[in-house]
């Protein structure tokens, strides 16, 4: 049940784009996006709700089709700080309350 | 800001040890949670809780337990500490969002435990 994210790992020069994807054979209510830097904990960068909207965040921006049951993380102009691993984390439906799941990561490296 | 803390950065245990892992959260969140980070394999969600004295299974609970006596604080328990419960170990608070999901999550600064 744990989503999966392709590719595994990405690596840019700065200013390239990349596209990290999440999918899930499980009905969403949400996808979020996090992101963890080498030796610090997991920050959150973004929320989906249902909808199909698309949100950004600076130059990194996310879709969310819940009928496909998919999300995308798209990072434009790519910088040296947005190395890292970045996770999904679908939100599924339990008896007492919605729980987040994470996907594996997919690792990113960007380099000059 | 949101400050999630945990007791310890490094821990070396023997085998057959308990161990115990807390973390504090600073917020008033309702929720907290425990995970487990393997290379490969992401954040595996060990327990949660919502709410004090509540606690959940989450997808990989065998060999684990927790205590919730305060909102602020959730402690995780090897009771019998083994070898392949060698990992990093991350715990999170949340408030619940808006549509009653688990809301964003703040992360400690993550527990590596050894486990000889």
């Amino acid at each position: 049940q744990q989503p999966v994210q392709s590719p595994q790992a990405v690596i840019l020069r700065e200013g390239e784009d990349a596209v990290i994807n999440c999918s899930s054979s499980k009905a969403l209510y949400s996808v979020h996006w996090y992101r963890q830097k080498h030796g610090e904990a997991p920050v959150f960068l973004m929320i989906l709700l249902k909808g199909g909207e698309q949100k950004g965040h600076e130059k990194i921006s996310a879709s969310f089709n819940e009928k496909k049951q998919q999300s995308s993380l798209y990072l434009t102009a790519s910088q040296l700080s947005y190395s890292g691993t970045y996770f999904c984390g679908t939100e599924t439906r339990m008896e007492y309350g919605n729980k987040l799941v994470f996907g594996a990561g997919t690792i990113l490296r960007v380099k000059s | 800001d949101v400050k999630v803390t945990q007791s310890s950065r490094y821990l070396v245990k023997r085998t057959g040890e308990k161990v115990f892992l807390e973390c504090v959260q600073d917020m008033d969140h309702e929720n907290m949670f425990w995970y487990r980070q393997d290379p490969g394999l992401g954040l595996r969600l060990i327990y949660f809780s919502y709410d004090v004295k509540m606690k959940e299974k989450g997808d990989i609970p065998e060999g684990y337990s927790v205590s919730r006596e305060k909102k602020e604080r959730f402690s995780l328990i090897l009771e019998s500490a083994s070898t392949n419960q060698t990992s990093m170990y991350l715990c999170a608070s949340s408030l619940w969002d808006l549509a009653g999901g688990p809301g964003t999550q703040y992360f400690g600064p993550g527990t590596r435990l050894t486990v000889l």
